[in-house]
């Protein structure tokens, strides 16, 4: 089963920012946080990920609570682009089993 | 060059039809994985291959067969499939398997079973 839970939809209007939470209560010391996204029909995208200190890149930053439970993707400027399927996933350092929760459908209103 | 490629985009096949899907990748990635994904959910791990050894089989089903002929490749071939197996197949590579790595994904193949 998944280790985290997400909301399933979520709406955001272009320009602002989009804040996707997740909880992932039962992290373990070694796991680190994923985020991808599916654009409809299209292969996951890799977007970022973290172990304990926040992360940021071109396309995002994630924000890990200091209890590493839960964490936050920001988006600093939706587009209408990134209306997409996003996935937190919970990952060990070792052995390599992704599994996908269900996701946040994120819809980006014009 | 970090894209994963797929072929075919599109397969239908019948029951009793024998068929093979290919992934390549060419960013010198010694892991690979097959995924199956349903409509409307998620995708879920079949296989994974690190350093052309099978890893993980995550109790699929023998009629789909996994092989990593060199470390760039990865085929599943397809025999005596159910319509329920009808589903997106996505190939995705990373760099190894510690978990510090991202997996790239490819677009997928859109499989229809009848």
């Amino acid at each position: 089963d998944a280790k985290t839970t997400q909301p399933p939809s979520m709406d955001c209007a272009e320009g602002r920012a989009a804040n996707l939470p997740c909880n992932h209560s039962t992290i373990s010391g070694n796991e680190y946080v994923y985020w991808y996204r599916q654009i409809h029909s299209q292969g996951p995208q890799y977007i970022i990920h973290g172990l304990k200190n926040n992360e940021t890149n071109e396309m995002a930053s994630l924000i890990i609570t200091e209890d590493r439970k839960s964490s936050t993707l920001i988006l600093p400027h939706a587009t209408l682009r990134d209306t997409a399927v996003y996935y937190c996933i919970v990952r060990v350092g070792w052995g390599d089993k992704i599994i996908f929760g269900k996701g946040t459908r994120l819809h980006i209103l014009p | 060059d970090t894209e994963v490629t797929q072929t075919p985009k599109h397969l239908v096949m019948g029951m009793t039809n024998k068929k093979s899907l290919k992934c390549e990748q060419h960013m010198g990635h010694r892991a690979m994985y097959w995924y199956k994904q349903k409509a409307k959910k998620p995708p879920e791990l079949m296989f994974v291959y690190s350093y052309e050894k099978l890893s993980i089989n995550e109790s699929v089903p023998s009629r789909f067969s996994p092989e990593c002929p060199n470390s760039s490749l990865l085929n599943l071939h397809l025999h005596a499939l159910q319509p329920e197996d009808s589903a997106l197949y996505l190939c995705a590579s990373s760099q190894d398997i510690t978990g510090d790595n991202e997996q790239f994904f490819g677009p997928g193949t859109r499989l229809t079973v009848l």
